[in-house]
């Protein structure tokens, strides 16, 4: 079946520091691929998103490459800062979006 | 453009009570999302219209919980009876369809029912 597997959290960095948060995929086929983030006390936005194989997809100083070879879509920012904490989801497209379980970052001055 | 809203906000009731959770998706998007987040686990999908008509609802747990959207509009996601672990939060999305499957799907800022 369709599943996405993200690393646990919380994650705890100093602000600055190089972030990676894991997500690999099983999926039929090649979906699309997805990164939501949910700020404390507000909803999930949509992060960066990548439709096929290779892409790469970018907002905010993240990025996220689409590896086929790897099933993965790892979240990677070069230098976090403590506006970053939240609670950040990987997600594919079959019809219905199916979620990881989340990663919380905490990021500290 | 205001993005998809929810009401309310919070809501807590008894168990064995009734609950309506309320979604306004963006304007002309055809296509509304249910999901639910319970206990810090993964976002779980309950259903999908495409305007009125219920497309996928797979995901819903049992009979006690009934969805419409009636004229296409709005949606809303009843819960009756409640019971304990129907406690978390209840995510709405809506997406215009344009794209097929792929479609980038926007949320609402969610419905957090504590159900005591």
């Amino acid at each position: 079946g369709n599943s996405v597997t993200q690393m646990e959290g919380p994650v705890t960095l100093s602000e600055e520091a190089f972030l990676t948060i894991n997500c690999t995929y099983t999926a039929t086929g090649y979906p699309s691929l997805f990164w939501y983030v949910q700020y404390p006390g507000e909803g999930l936005q949509l992060l960066l998103k990548a439709t096929k194989a290779d892409d790469k997809g970018s907002n905010k100083g993240f990025e996220a490459t689409y590896r086929k070879e790897t099933t993965s879509f790892h979240l990677e920012k070069g230098s976090v800062q403590v506006s970053d904490s939240a609670v950040y989801f990987c997600a594919l497209i079959r019809g219905k979006l199916i979620f990881g379980t989340g990663t919380r970052l905490q990021v500290f001055p | 453009e205001a993005g998809v809203t929810q009401f309310p906000s919070h809501s807590v009731i008894e168990k064995g009570q009734t609950v309506t959770l309320r979604c306004d998706p963006i304007s002309g998007h055809d296509n509304l999302y249910w999901y639910r987040r319970v206990m810090g686990k993964e976002i779980k999908f309950l259903l999908h219209f495409v305007k009125e008509s219920k497309q996928d609802e797979s995901g819903m747990p049992n009979n006690r919980f009934l969805a419409e959207r009636t004229g296409g509009t709005y949606s809303t996601l009843k819960v009756q009876p409640a019971e304990l672990e129907d406690s978390g939060v209840y995510f709405c999305a809506s997406s215009s369809g344009t794209s097929g499957v792929r479609d980038t799907q926007y949320f609402g800022p969610g419905t957090r029912l504590t159900v005591l």
